[in-house]
């Protein structure tokens, strides 16, 4: 059964500084792997999505990487602000199209 | 596209009464998930279509639950009877890889409390 896990748990940096999000999972035969933002009492907002062929993505600020032998994908964000303050996920897609989601990073972003 | 929409996006309902939520997938997407987040167990996937079909159902939790996808355009997660531990958020979301938007794009969500 594919585990996802996210370190930190919980982050709390001053506005500007670039930082790091780690996601492992446990099963690397996944089809590929995708970063959501979520507000408070809000849904999910895809950030981005990087294929197992794929070692990296780019989105503004933003930029994932994955390494699937490892079972390993970082999201780095760079320059930090505070509107950048909400939970994170990772989520992997294995069979069957579903996906496995990790229990999130809460970022807080401090003036 | 207008994108995933759920209703409604809060529910408050007394134990024992049926609870119907609703989804609209985004059009051209021929995957439909349903999903359910809670503070404990996060976000955990109840059942998913393709092409209107179930594929997998192992999420849900029992007999209660029920969903149906009669046609590409919507689909419903009913609970009957509800239960108090049946208060989550529930999402819905929808995918495809072919078209766009490419991947998965979820809805706002349905807040449901069961007292």
């Amino acid at each position: 059964k594919q585990e996802v896990t996210q370190i930190p748990a919980a982050l709390s940096v001053p506005e500007g500084e670039n930082l790091v999000l780690n996601c492992s999972f446990t099963d690397s035969a996944i089809y590929n792997l995708q970063w959501f933002r979520q507000d408070p009492g809000k849904g999910l907002t895809s950030l981005l999505l990087i294929q197992s062929s794929q070692r990296e993505q780019t989105s503004g600020r933003l930029n994932a990487s994955l390494d699937k032998s490892s079972g390993r994908s970082t999201l780095y964000i760079a320059a930090s602000q505070p509107g950048d303050s909400a939970t994170y996920l990772c989520a992997v897609t294995a069979g069957g199209n579903k996906l496995t989601f990790g229990t999130g990073t809460q970022l807080k972003v401090e003036l | 596209d207008a994108g995933v929409i759920q209703s409604p996006r809060h529910e408050v309902t007394e134990m024992g009464q049926e609870v119907t939520l609703r989804c609209k997938p985004i059009s051209g997407h021929d995957y439909l998930f349903w999903y359910r987040q809670t503070m404990m167990r996060g976000l955990e996937l109840l059942i998913y279509f393709n092409n209107n079909v179930p594929i997998d159902d192992s999420g849900m939790p029992e007999d209660r639950f029920s969903a149906k996808m009669p046609n590409a355009s919507f689909s419903t997660l009913k609970i009957q009877p509800s239960e108090p531990r049946d208060s989550a958020v529930y999402f819905c979301a929808s995918s495809s890889f072919t078209g766009t938007p490419y991947g998965y794009t979820f809805g706002s969500g349905t807040r449901l409390t069961v007292v």
